[in-house]
């Protein structure tokens, strides 16, 4: 049953601290999506890569937050130095855009990753 | 990005078909329409999409108004596990890619 990993599924953290959220797409996709979500702003988009390389990132704070593929089968969300207004759960998706094929059908999330910065 | 406008809550009874309504008045002639639901504690999940016809899946029914300013998504027959919040976008990959944005959706509520 393929689906997107993410780890840790829980952070605590102190206010300060370098913050590492992983992400292991579906096996193929090469589509990844990185999202955050709290409850005053919803889902809100901070980046997007396409073959590893980023195509979108507007939605990031480029102060403290960087997104990068190491690899096809590891994507990273990183937080230096963090803050309490950084809490959040942070999700991961991952797609497939074909050659040919208009966009692709839909994206598939992971569990989540859920940082609290004290 | 094109908006979308959802309610923010409804109730259905179990057992009972549900009309989830989307507004997207602006919507280009590319726009795809995407439905996804979120349950409590878990990520987005796809539920349906389509672009100008009616659409059937396993879980769900889209039906697009002709002049595709507004869609309905359907369950036929709500169960508990339908509880979540559902979410109507709009994506249109040629033009603006395939990263997609998410409103404040519609929580559906599911009464035994």
């Amino acid at each position: 049953d393929a689906r997107v990993t993410q780890t840790p599924r829980h952070k605590v953290t102190e206010m300060g601290q370098e913050v590492t959220m992983r992400c292991q797409p579906i096996l193929g996709h090469n589509t990844v999506f990185w999202y955050r979500q709290t409850m005053m702003q919803g889902l809100e988009l901070l980046a997007y890569f396409r073959n590893r390389a980023p195509l979108d990132d507007s939605g990031m704070p480029k102060d403290r937050f960087s997104a990068e593929m190491p690899d096809a089968t590891l994507a990273t969300l990183k937080i230096q130095p963090s803050e309490p207004r950084d809490s959040a759960v942070y999700f991961c998706a991952s797609g497939l855009v074909q050659t040919g094929v208009r966009g692709f059908t839909e994206a598939f999330f992971g569990q989540g990753t859920r940082l609290t910065v004290v | 990005d094109a908006k979308t406008t959802q309610p923010n809550s409804m109730e259905s009874n179990e057992e009972e078909p549900v009309h989830l309504p989307c507004n997207h008045s602006t919507i280009s002639g590319t726009d795809y329409i995407h439905w996804y639901r979120q349950l409590p504690s878990q990520g987005p999940e796809y539920v349906i999409h389509g672009l100008t016809s009616n659409v059937n899946n396993r879980m769900a029914s889209l039906a697009i108004a002709e002049d595709r300013k507004s869609s309905t998504l359907i369950l036929h027959r709500a169960t508990l596990r339908d509880a979540a919040v559902y979410y109507c976008i709009l994506r249109d990959p040629p033009n603006t890619g395939n990263q997609f944005y998410f409103g404040t959706g519609t929580s559906l509520t599911v009464i035994p």
